[in-house]
């Protein structure tokens, strides 16, 4: 297994446009947590899974954001209308249960 | 919501040093972590403990549930332990609150 992959690395685009995200966990891990992060702070919750079910959303996620784990496996983030405000790494982790979670590599998102 | 504090915001060590990253919070926890963040991104999980004390290699980590206190220690330091360590606590079921971080930079 090659750990928790994202993609993609980096992403530019313009203010008012839609970006989606992609991660896809360490396979044999129930839960899938999505954080942001912005430069200089640690990172901050927005949403996790265990299996396909969304257990918890941050009130960081607006109702621009939506999040989907359709079969358990892979997991999606879309930002719609995207503002210069969402500029931000977006991490990705899994865990099994309660256990050790495991971060991506994260995507870099950048809003003009 | 828990508040997590950690101290310095930034070290500078010499290579060989004996490092401590301090980390306190406000609200009783089941568990903490410390984390280490490369530039670029990446994280890697260092540790998790709900008591006690933790070592792996040169790293060692102890918490004091009491004064709601943890530590980071990193002996005979190398500069490719630079790098930003973050600490997070977790009450119960509720998700991951993290510091802001410690930037370290060992020099040579």
């Amino acid at each position: 297994d090659t750990g928790v992959s994202q993609n993609p690395r980096h992403k530019i685009t313009k203010r008012g446009q839609n970006v989606t995200f992609r991660c896809d966990p360490i396979s044999e891990h129930n839960r899938l947590y999505w954080y942001r992060q912005t430069l200089g702070q640690g990172p901050e919750f927005l949403t996790y899974f265990q299996n396909e079910a969304q257990l918890e959303k941050s009130r960081l996620l607006s109702d621009r954001f939506s999040a989907e784990r359709p079969k358990g496996s892979f997991s999606t983030l879309e930002i719609q209308r995207t503002e210069q405000g969402d500029s931000a790494m977006y991490l990705c982790a899994s865990s099994w249960h309660e256990e050790t979670q495991y971060f991506g590599p994260g995507t870099r998102l950048l809003v003009l | 919501k828990n508040e997590v504090e950690q101290s310095p915001q930034n070290l500078t060590a010499q290579e060989g040093e004996f490092i401590t990253i301090n980390c306190s919070y406000s609200v009783g926890i089941s568990a903490l972590h410390w984390l280490q963040q490369h530039p670029g991104g990446g994280i890697v999980s260092l540790f998790m403990l709900s008591s006690g004390k933790k070592k792996h290699g040169r790293l060692i980590a102890t918490i004091n549930i009491q004064e709601k206190h943890s530590s980071l220690h990193i002996t005979a330091s190398h500069p490719r332990d630079s790098a930003v360590y973050i600490c997070a606590v977790k009450e119960g079921n509720t998700p991951l609150v993290f510091g802001k971080g410690t930037r370290l930079s060992v020099i040579a």
